[in-house]
């Protein structure tokens, strides 16, 4: 139980696009669900923290307006990356909260050309 | 606000041989601790987590972390070390009410055969 997935596992995107990422808890409903960034060799940072049906709150230095995230429902919330730049590589996971504990999604990495 | 410190970038040990890797936290309130590994272009993978009783855990694939509370640490142990124990290995705290899991900057293991 508690699987976390996340859609797509890797994707390569020209610069000044936009991406969509999907995180889905599979088998429980999750009101809270968090995004983490990784940069090579690096810890997680967190990113946001997204409550179904309401705005997420992001971490002090994370653009809301790049990186847009909706928790349209108790098992899905999605992070877009608005016209992406080659720095916004990196390795994104999001995780989702139940019971007091922290399941992880297995990570998209995310290229910009 | 909570942190975690992994003093140590990058830990080699002698397969066979006990290991052990640091971890170090500062919460208010009571701790509730983690451990995670994460292979190359993988999420994370949860090994054990402290959250009341017994100060040594017992988790995963033979890992075991000791919660002391007066030097604040919660190091990573294993009796004998694997090969296929090599990884990245991040330690994670939050307090007790709804905050997200704040992660150390990782330790990287090495196991030597």
């Amino acid at each position: 139980g508690a699987v976390v997935s996340q859609h797509p596992s890797w994707v390569i995107c020209k610069s000044g696009t936009s991406v969509k990422i999907e995180c889905r808890s599979l088998d429980f409903q999750a009101t809270t669900m968090f995004w983490y960034r990784q940069f090579p060799k690096q810890s997680l940072m967190l990113m946001a923290t997204s409550n179904e049906g309401s705005k997420a709150t992001y971490e002090q230095g994370v653009e809301k307006d790049k990186f847009l995230i909706n928790h349209a429902s108790l098992t899905l919330s999605t992070l877009t990356v608005t016209s992406a730049h080659p720095e916004d590589s990196s390795f994104y996971i999001c995780s989702a909260r139940t019971g007091g504990e922290q399941y992880f999604g297995p990570g998209t990495r995310l290229t910009v050309t | 606000a909570q942190s975690v410190a992994q003093p140590e970038d990058q830990v080699n040990v002698a397969e066979g041989n006990p290991l052990t890797v640091k971890c170090t936290y500062s919460v208010s309130g009571n701790p509730y601790l983690f451990w995670y590994v994460q292979y190359p272009n993988r999420g994370l993978q949860f090994l054990l987590k402290y959250i009341t009783g017994d100060n040594l855990v017992k988790g995963s694939y033979g890992f075991e972390a000791e919660f002391n509370k007066s030097q604040t640490s919660f190091h990573l142990k294993k009796p004998s070390a694997l090969v296929s124990d090599s990884a990245l290995y991040f330690c994670a705290v939050r307090d007790s009410g709804n905050t997200p899991l704040v992660f150390g900057k990782g330790t990287r293991l090495s196991v030597i055969a």
